[in-house]
């Protein structure tokens, strides 16, 4: 499975928007990116997912490097409750199962 | 709609006893998943089920058994309960068929497991 870095942990203000990269550079070219957070004490959460181009909904938009070899979730104006550990994660090819790695712990000031 | 439900929510157990977790969902979906997550740690997959009558291991497959009883449920089994076993268990489903990348998984609220 191809693996994904992010950092440790990150720290934002309340409603200032967040950048949360994250690197693939072994991505296949038919894996797609996705992201989850986790709340505490809760199950992790679907937050968005994307193959190639920009993504957006209600919760976030994804940003694809033209290479693929990397992303950024972008959270608009994050609250206190966006306060979670957000994993990149890649879908692998064969088999539908998700690796999640350790995740990037997001802290939100207000 | 309730989701992705787990039983119990918690679970104390001595060492050496067994026990099965339970999973349960109602979406309809073809896929499910176990997963095991320690402390300060992402999450491990313990096995999956692409769909209803197979099933696969993860990363983590050591010590446990499972059964996809039907396309709803997906059951997790300890048959001797070791104290390395202690974690938070979270079942997971997707709408995707084998093979498919784009589904997203959805998360029952976790069993936390202790055994002692």
């Amino acid at each position: 499975d191809a693996k994904t870095t992010q950092p440790n942990s990150m720290e934002s203000n309340e409603e200032e928007p967040v950048h949360l990269p994250c690197n693939h550079s072994t991505i296949s070219g038919t894996d797609y990116i996705h992201w989850y957070r986790q709340l505490p004490s809760q199950g992790p959460e679907y937050v968005i997912h994307g193959l190639t181009s920009n993504v957006n909904n209600r919760m976030a938009s994804l940003a694809i490097a033209e290479d693929r070899k990397s992303s950024t979730l972008i959270l608009h104006r994050a609250t206190l409750r966006d306060a979670a550990v957000y994993y990149c994660i890649l879908r692998a090819e064969y088999g539908n199962k998700l690796v999640f790695g350790a995740g990037t712990i997001l802290r939100v000031k207000s | 709609n309730a989701g992705v439900t787990q039983t119990p929510k918690f679970q104390v157990l001595k060492t050496g006893q067994s026990m099965t977790l339970q999973c349960a969902q109602d979406m309809n979906h073809n896929s499910m998943y176990w997963y095991r997550q320690d402390p300060g740690m992402g999450l491990r997959l313990i096995y999956y089920s692409a769909s209803e009558g197979t099933t696969d291991k993860g990363e983590v497959p050591n010590g446990y058994n499972v059964s996809r009883l039907n396309k709803r449920e997906f059951s997790l089994r300890l048959e001797s309960a070791a104290p390395s076993q202690t974690s938070v268990y979270f079942c997971a489903s997707s709408e995707a068929p084998r093979g498919a990348r784009n589904s997203p998984l959805h998360f029952g609220n976790g069993t936390r497991l202790t055994v002692t």
